[in-house]
């Protein structure tokens, strides 16, 4: 069974510094992985997701992220945040099963 | 095109009532899944549907829960008896039924259940 692991429930930047979110993941196949955005009162929208192929994937609002296999890791980047950016940040894994999301962090921008 | 349509958006019942939600997918998309969000947590996965059979409902709590997909379109989920731990976010999503984004969910506003 697949697992997902976010490092920090909550994250603080300050508008215009990097965004990092942090993923770990654990899959017995090589997996597929997504981030997800959810606004507050509304369902969650796809940012990006790695599937094959190239392992850095660019998605909406300027978001990407990189597939590294040797640390399992897919971690999320922006390089220059945006107070529209405030929101909760889903990581999810894909495997030979079910779509399995982490906990989840929340990202809030500093003025 | 549409989106998933989901409603109602907000629900609130007391424990032991039922409550009923419904889930309109994208159309054309063959899989249609159910998801619990408590506050402060991912979503989880209670069912999938797949047209109209069901291929996982692994973590549905089938003493209270039940959800049907008749003639493979929209989807019904219904709680009966509630209780106050199903206080939640009841998503629906659908992904399409093959290709590439096979595995691309597309995620509905969601059902706000509170039990009191």
């Amino acid at each position: 069974a697949q697992s997902v692991t976010q490092l920090g429930s909550h994250v603080s930047v300050s508008e215009g510094a990097l965004v990092l979110l942090r993923c770990n993941y654990s899959s017995s196949v090589p997996p597929y992985l997504f981030w997800y955005v959810q606004y507050p009162n509304q369902g969650l929208q796809l940012l990006l997701k790695y599937t094959t192929g190239a392992t850095l994937v660019k998605g909406i609002n300027g978001f990407e992220a990189e597939f590294k296999k040797s640390e399992t890791s897919f971690h999320l980047t922006k390089p220059s945040a945006h107070m529209s950016d405030a929101a909760e940040y889903f990581c999810a894994c894909q495997g030979a099963q079910k779509l399995v999301f982490g906990q989840g962090t929340r990202l809030t921008i500093n003025p | 095109e549409a989106g998933v349509a989901q409603s109602p958006r907000y629900k609130i019942i007391e424990k032991r009532q039922s409550v009923a939600f419904w889930c309109n997918p994208i159309s054309g998309h063959a899989t249609l899944y159910w998801y619990q969000q408590i506050l402060g947590q991912g979503p989880k996965l209670l069912i999938q549907f797949q047209n109209n059979g069901v291929v996982d409902d692994s973590q549905l709590p089938k003493d209270r829960f039940s959800a049907e997909r008749l003639k493979g379109v929209d989807s019904t989920l219904k709680i009966q008896p509630a209780k106050l731990e199903d206080s939640a976010v009841y998503l629906c999503a659908s992904s399409p039924r093959a290709g590439a984004s096979r595995y691309e969910q597309f995620f509905g506003p969601g059902t706000r259940l509170t039990v009191l």
